[in-house]
């Protein structure tokens, strides 16, 4: 069936240094893809989506491009800051599913000072 | 910001009660879900709902069960707690003309401790 999978936390970073979190996706056809991103405490909020392939998302300085070729949608930032240290999940959709989403682990970021 | 509401937040409870969680929407939509996320922090599909008196079961089996008598309420139910109930559990919402947008809101959790 349908799968996510997430590089593995925790993935703990210098403040300013450059972040990539790998997700790859198993899927006949071409789903919508997205990340999602969960802060201490609080639920799930949409970071970025892309629809269809060669899509790039972005949003606060986070980008994700949608790879059909490798199956991937990458997540990656150019300079982290100690406010982005979340758990960030990456997603697969199918619309004719009724907009169930299927999510990867999870890969908890920590950004240090 | 999202209008998704769910409670309580914590929860701590003896084995055997029944509990009832609760989740609103004040955004109309007509899609519902429930995901339980372990402390592994996977999240996993246990129910959703497509409109009033319309629920599924999702893709992980759940002694849990759900109603859906009006569409901006969908509380999750378990009849008899159990330790293997402890969990997180994220009430989520999205709007059908929303298919191709992909954004479900969530709510900020429901942390239930069975003893």
């Amino acid at each position: 069936g349908d799968s996510v999978t997430q590089m593995e936390g925790p993935v703990t970073l210098s403040e300013e240094a450059f972040l990539t979190i790998n997700c790859t996706y198993t899927a006949t056809g071409y789903p919508s893809l997205f990340w999602y991103v969960q802060y201490p405490g609080e639920g799930l909020q949409l970071l970025l989506k892309a629809t269809k392939a060669d899509d790039k998302g972005s949003n606060k300085g986070f980008e994700a491009t949608y790879r059909k070729e490798t199956t991937s949608f990458h997540l990656e930032k150019g300079s982290v800051q100690v406010s982005d240290s979340a758990v960030y999940f990456c997603a697969l959709r199918w619309a004719n599913q009724g907009g169930k989403l299927i999510f990867g682990q999870g890969t908890e970021l920590s950004v240090k000072p | 910001e999202a209008d998704i509401y769910q409670t309580p937040r914590y929860l701590v409870i003896g084995t055997g009660k029944k509990i009832t969680l609760e989740c609103s929407q004040t955004m109309g939509h007509d899609k519902m879900y429930w995901y339980q996320q372990d402390p592994g922090m996977e999240l996993h599909l246990i129910h959703y709902s497509y409109g009033v008196n319309s629920t599924e079961k999702g893709d992980l089996s759940s002694e849990s069960t759900v109603s859906r008598i009006r569409t901006e309420h969908f509380p999750l139910t378990l009849e008899s707690a159990r330790p293997s109930h402890t969990s997180q559990y994220l009430c989520a919402s999205s709007e059908s003309a929303g298919v191709s947008t992909g954004e479900l809101f969530f709510g900020e959790g429901s942390r239930l401790t069975v003893l």
